[in-house]
């Protein structure tokens, strides 16, 4: 079955920048979304469609795309943004696939 | 406003049957895909089932193939998941999500679910 792979953990300090990515063989067919969920809630979309920042998300988080990798930056990195990351895309055979999460801790 | 409201959790033992259910407002299923995704203790999100918004379509996770089933009934505008054949693994909170295109853009609160005996 298809994967998405994430890395486990990231950590920064405040102020500064985190990236996160996520590696798929079909990411450059397919886009992918990425999701913030802190404890005990419902997780919220932060990028669509790769780059894309829906309304109400600070401006900070961004995304890129590279190959088979794609790429969750969040810039100025604020203690309210310790949280798990998720990245979702789909193959041709299942409409969703998420990554297995990394765990975002502001030092 | 849109909001998604998941009932029917609770305990189970192996073996067992659940059904979930899903009541949508602020918006008719009919227009929308809708997914069922689960989130064990501690672990990450695991998407379980799928039905197109015209009902045409359903898909599932390797996982739940051939022992879950996903429904609606558009005249009470609800979603449900009909789970059969219960294992401990199965042990989740569940999430009702509405589909936009090829993301999930509303979330319900989730109901959890503990398969033990």
């Amino acid at each position: 079955s298809y994967e998405l792979t994430q890395p486990p953990s990231v950590s920064v300090s405040p102020g500064q920048t985190a990236r996160i990515t996520c590696s798929g063989d079909a990411l450059p067919k397919q886009y992918t979304y990425w999701y913030q969920q802190k404890p005990d809630q419902a997780p919220v979309l932060v990028i669509h469609k790769d780059v894309e920042r829906p309304s109400g998300i600070p401006e900070r988080f961004s995304g890129s795309s590279s190959g088979t990798t794609v790429t969750l930056t969040i810039s100025g990195v604020q203690a309210e943004d310790e949280a798990d990351y998720y990245c979702q895309s789909a193959d041709n055979n299942t409409p969703w696939v998420f990554g297995g999460g990394t765990k975002l801790t502001v030092l | 406003q849109v909001q998604l409201v998941e009932s029917g959790g609770g305990v189970v033992q192996p073996g067992g049957s659940l059904r979930l259910s899903c009541a949508a407002s602020g918006f008719t299923l009919r227009n929308y895909d809708m997914h069922w995704v689960r989130q064990a203790p501690g672990k990450g999100l695991d998407w379980v089932a799928f039905i197109r918004y015209d009902g045409s379509n359903k898909y599932y996770g390797d996982s739940v193939k051939g022992r879950f089933a996903i429904s609606r009934d558009i005249s009470k505008n609800t979603l449900y998941l009909q789970m059969n054949s219960l294992r401990p693994e199965d042990t989740a909170v569940y999430y009702c999500v509405r589909g936009e295109h090829d993301y999930g853009d509303s979330w319900g609160q989730g109901t959890l679910v503990s398969v033990s005996s």
